[in-house]
């Protein structure tokens, strides 16, 4: 059985400053993983994936995620918070490497202060 | 069009009423997912349709009855749901096959009264 864990729901961090939201995962098979940016009132759409090629993952808006088989996590992150990046992050694993079989963290809410 | 569209945005329904929700994408995918987002729990996927064909029902009360006339439309009929029901629908679809990716729809906020 597959499951991920997000450490911390809340994040708060200054505009300019690193942003790190933290992604554990469980999977019995080599996984595929996702981090998905949800802005107020709108749907899930995809930041980045790994899919077994390259572990440093590069996604939209300057966000990046390392890949950690001995750590069994997926960490995001980006040098330099901008206010547009205020939002709920999901992190997301499959097992199987299609989007039929996701299983999503519980999400972590990005505040981004001045 | 943007490539997943989910109608209405919002609805307030009455535990007794009937009422559907509708999905549509214009990405060519053949897979569509139903997912119910609640306040402080993971996504919850409901329903998978991969060719038109339900592939997946994970565990979901009858008083939520999924349709897929196509691989371009979904429907969640509703009836008689209760007020822990309420919650964020979100509609989703992909090309079925490896290393795919779910595209989401901004989703239906459902109230039940």
């Amino acid at each position: 059985a597959q499951s991920v864990t997000q450490l911390g729901s809340h994040v708060s961090v200054s505009e300019g400053a690193l942003v790190l939201l933290r992604c554990n995962y469980s999977s019995s098979v080599p996984p595929y993983l996702f981090w998905y940016v949800q802005y107020p009132n709108q749907g899930l759409q995809l930041l980045l994936k790994y899919t077994s090629a390259a572990t440093l993952v590069k996604g939209i808006n300057g966000f990046e995620a390392e890949f950690k088989k001995s750590e069994t996590s997926f960490h995001l992150t980006k040098p330099s918070a901008h206010m547009s990046d205020a939002a709920e992050y999901f992190c997301a694993v499959s097992d199987t490497g299609t989007a039929s079989k996701l299983t999503f963290g519980t999400g972590t809410r990005l505040q981004v202060t001045l | 069009e943007t490539g997943v569209t989910q109608t209405p945005r919002h609805l307030v329904m009455g535990m007794t009423n009937k009422k559907s929700l509708k999905c549509e994408q214009h990405l060519g995918h053949n897979a569509m997912y139903w997912y119910k987002q609640s306040a402080k729990k993971p996504l919850e996927l409901m329903f998978v349709y991969n060719f038109k064909e339900q592939t997946e029902n994970n565990s979901v009360p009858s008083r939520f009855s999924p349709e897929c006339p196509n691989s371009s439309h979904l429907f969640l009929h509703l009836h008689t749901l209760q007020p822990e029901d309420s919650a964020l629908y979100l509609c989703a679809s992909s090309q079925a096959g490896q290393d795919t990716e779910a595209f989401f729809g901004q989703g239906t906020r459902l109230t039940v009264v």
